[in-house]
């Protein structure tokens, strides 16, 4: 959708190595939020952030850090990725109005 | 645990058959509440939503009812078609950021 997208949108990468996802909005929302989704499990929060250097850990942030040193770029890092990462990671902008999601990245962990 | 609860998957309908997926929470205080749809190969998207007790939701013939007496925001349908085929999740606002979290999701195919 226009206003945010997601990259890459596959990646597949080995175990033990670290990897950044990006998530970039043209909306200038100040809140982003970085979710996975699994089989079983639905839509977890990883990361949020309400500003700019402004971020705090969601439900499942075990393994995972975050960066927002812009209004429009939120990054995902897995610094040294495990299989128990494989997922589809979700990137949105929103409010307690409502969010509206990237479309996704798929990221594989062999 | 997960303060959103839907029903399990996957729903199975015929073609403009009456739909209703389960949704209850638990919250404190008064969570906006939302329904989300996912299509095969994409993000979600907001389907509808409902702020307040008693308000209603509704977009492209589906509706929800925000009831806080039963904690409940079931989604509805009266006549489904195959395009409405795709995962469904209830999703309600939670604590003082007002972060959206998100039930289970449940798939619903729709038949012809």
């Amino acid at each position: 959708d226009a206003g945010i997208t997601q990259s890459p949108r596959h990646k597949v990468t080995e175990t033990g190595t670290p990897v950044t996802l990006r998530c970039h909005q043209t909306e200038n929302h100040r809140y982003m939020y970085w979710y996975r989704q699994d089989p079983g499990h639905g839509l977890r929060l990883i990361h949020y952030s309400y500003g700019v250097k402004d971020t705090d850990k969601g439900e499942v942030s075990d393994g995972y850090s975050v960066s927002r040193s812009k209004t429009e770029d939120f990054l995902l890092t897995l610094e040294s990725a495990t299989s128990s990462q494989t997922s589809v990671y979700f990137c949105a902008i929103g409010d307690r109005g409502g969010y509206t999601f990237g479309s996704g990245t798929r990221l594989t962990v062999v | 645990g997960n303060s959103v609860t839907q029903m399990e998957g996957p729903v199975t309908l015929s073609e403009e058959a009456f739909l209703t997926i389960n949704c209850t929470y638990t919250a404190t205080g008064y969570p906006s509440l939302f329904w989300y749809v996912q299509y095969p190969g994409e993000g979600l998207q907001l389907l509808l939503k409902a702020t307040k007790a008693d308000d209603k939701g509704s977009n492209k013939g589906f509706e929800a009812t925000y009831r806080k007496e039963t904690t409940s925001f079931h989604l509805e349908k009266g006549s489904v078609q195959v395009s409405d085929s795709a995962v469904y999740f209830c999703a309600r606002t939670e604590g003082r950021d007002d972060k959206i979290i998100f039930g289970k999701g449940t798939r619903l195919h729709i038949l012809p």
